[in-house]
């Protein structure tokens, strides 16, 4: 089985301070990891993904994430955070073999002030 | 490229009817998933289908709930006898045909109301 977990409910920063906002998993093999946005009434946008290679992946938008096999984590960054990035971030993980399904975390609000 | 495409965007429904929910996947896609989200909560993986295929149902419910992929045309998330609990928001994403880690790519999704 494979879970996600996004321990914060909600993530509040300020305008032009960095963001971090959290994912750990757990998957049997090796992860495909996965970051998308939504904003209200809509449908889910692709920020960036984790496949292999280096740890480090920078996405859409400034965003980007750290792989951390040891600590099975893929937190979202981004250096310097805009009003416009509040919405609801969803962390998703499947194995890179068998189900091609996504297993999805319960989302992060992102509320950033002005 | 056109994306993802859902209709209806919204959709309501008195108990007991039937709500039928249709996604054109992007160009060149031919895999097709249905998720859905209860509000406040991340999504939860239905079907998975392929052209004529369903390839994985695990997280579609046994009874009222069918999942269809033709040859030609939108793929169909039917819900038969719908019921309260049914009220959600219905995604569905699409992904190209090579394997690998490729990202599922989402439509706008329908809003099922049943009243």
């Amino acid at each position: 089985a494979q879970s996600v977990a996004q321990p914060e409910d909600q993530v509040n920063v300020a305008e032009g301070n960095p963001l971090t906002v959290k994912c750990t998993y757990s998957v049997s093999g090796n992860p495909y990891l996965f970051w998308y946005v939504q904003y209200p009434n809509r449908g889910l946008q692709f920020l960036l993904k984790y496949i292999t290679g280096d740890n480090l992946v920078k996405g859409s938008y400034g965003f980007e994430a750290e792989f951390n096999k040891s600590q099975t984590s893929f937190h979202l960054k981004k250096p310097s955070a805009l009003v416009s990035d509040s919405a609801l971030y969803f962390c998703a993980v499947r194995a890179d073999t068998g189900r091609r399904a996504l297993t999805f975390g319960s989302g992060t609000r992102l509320q950033v002030q002005p | 490229n056109a994306g993802v495409m859902q209709n209806p965007r919204h959709l309501v429904r008195r108990r007991g009817q039937e709500a039928r929910l249709r996604c054109s996947p992007m160009k060149g896609h031919s895999h097709v998933y249905w998720y859905r989200q209860l509000p406040e909560e991340g999504l939860k993986f239905m079907v998975y289908l392929q052209k004529e295929n369903i390839i994985d149902e695990s997280g579609m419910p046994k009874e009222r709930f069918s999942a269809e992929f033709p040859k030609e045309g939108p793929s169909i998330l039917r819900i038969q006898q719908v019921v309260r609990g049914d009220s959600a928001a219905y995604f569905c994403a699409s992904s190209p045909p090579i394997q690998g880690g490729n990202e599922q790519y989402f439509g706008p999704g329908t809003r099922l109301t049943v009243t």
